[in-house]
């Protein structure tokens, strides 16, 4: 079992959808949780951190359940400019270093 | 403010043949790490230095050696490339404790044949 699981995607909505992202990990003592965004053939960089009380930008909400071992992102309004792979990312300070999922593709439609 | 920077962009090698791959960043961070992703794959970790003088093995170093010049600097060094470690490579700082944000460089996209 991967450290990090994602949905395996590809998503693909139209523009103006809801869509949400799942990811879970397996190691409990993780403490640190983000959101990244790769556009094709880019370099990841952050969309959001993820924190227990759930935080919100714009569009975009996510939510870490701790007890489940469970981090969601939520984009609302879907935009063209959505369209991305989204990685998941936990982070382990006892090891000094973070694990990345393999990311969920979104393709947003006209 | 550079951020961080990779060099080469681009590098075909043939089997056999070595080279290093050159990481700098501008941003004074104390952890730096090297990944590779193959295609339609996520970020996989190579190795990673959380401060100045250390270097830690990550998730698949086999193949690999680094450096950590100093605080702005971590090489990656091919010793004898081969046809499996064609990729792409990213470079990442940060600046909190080693689990916070990390800020890539643009990646070293890296065939060989």
């Amino acid at each position: 079992r991967k450290e990090v699981e994602q949905d395996p995607g590809p998503f693909n909505v139209p523009e103006g959808a809801t869509v949400a992202f799942n990811c879970t990990y397996s190691n409990s003592a993780s403490q640190s949780f983000f959101w990244y965004r790769q556009d094709c053939r880019k370099e990841p960089k952050l969309l959001m951190s993820v924190y227990s009380s759930g935080n919100e930008d714009g569009r975009f909400t996510a939510q870490l359940n701790r007890a489940s071992q469970y981090i969601s992102l939520l984009i609302r309004d879907s935009k063209l400019s959505d369209s991305a792979t989204y990685l998941c990312v936990v982070g382990h300070p006892n090891a000094g270093k973070s694990t990345f999922g393999d990311g969920t593709t979104l393709t947003v439609k006209p | 403010n550079a951020g961080v920077t990779q060099t080469p962009k681009f590098q075909v090698l043939k089997t056999g043949q070595s080279m290093t791959l050159q990481c700098a960043q501008d941003m004074n961070h104390n952890s730096m790490y090297w990944y590779r992703q193959d295609p339609g794959m996520g970020l996989r970790l190579i190795y990673y230095s959380a401060s100045e003088g250390t270097t830690d093995k990550g998730e698949v170093p086999n193949g690999y050696n680094v450096s950590r010049l100093n605080k702005r600097e971590f090489s990656l060094r091919l010793e004898s490339a081969a046809p499996s470690q064609t990729s792409v490579y990213f470079c990442a700082s940060s600046g909190r404790p080693p689990v916070g944000e990390q800020f890539f460089g643009p990646g070293t996209r890296l065939t060989v044949l």
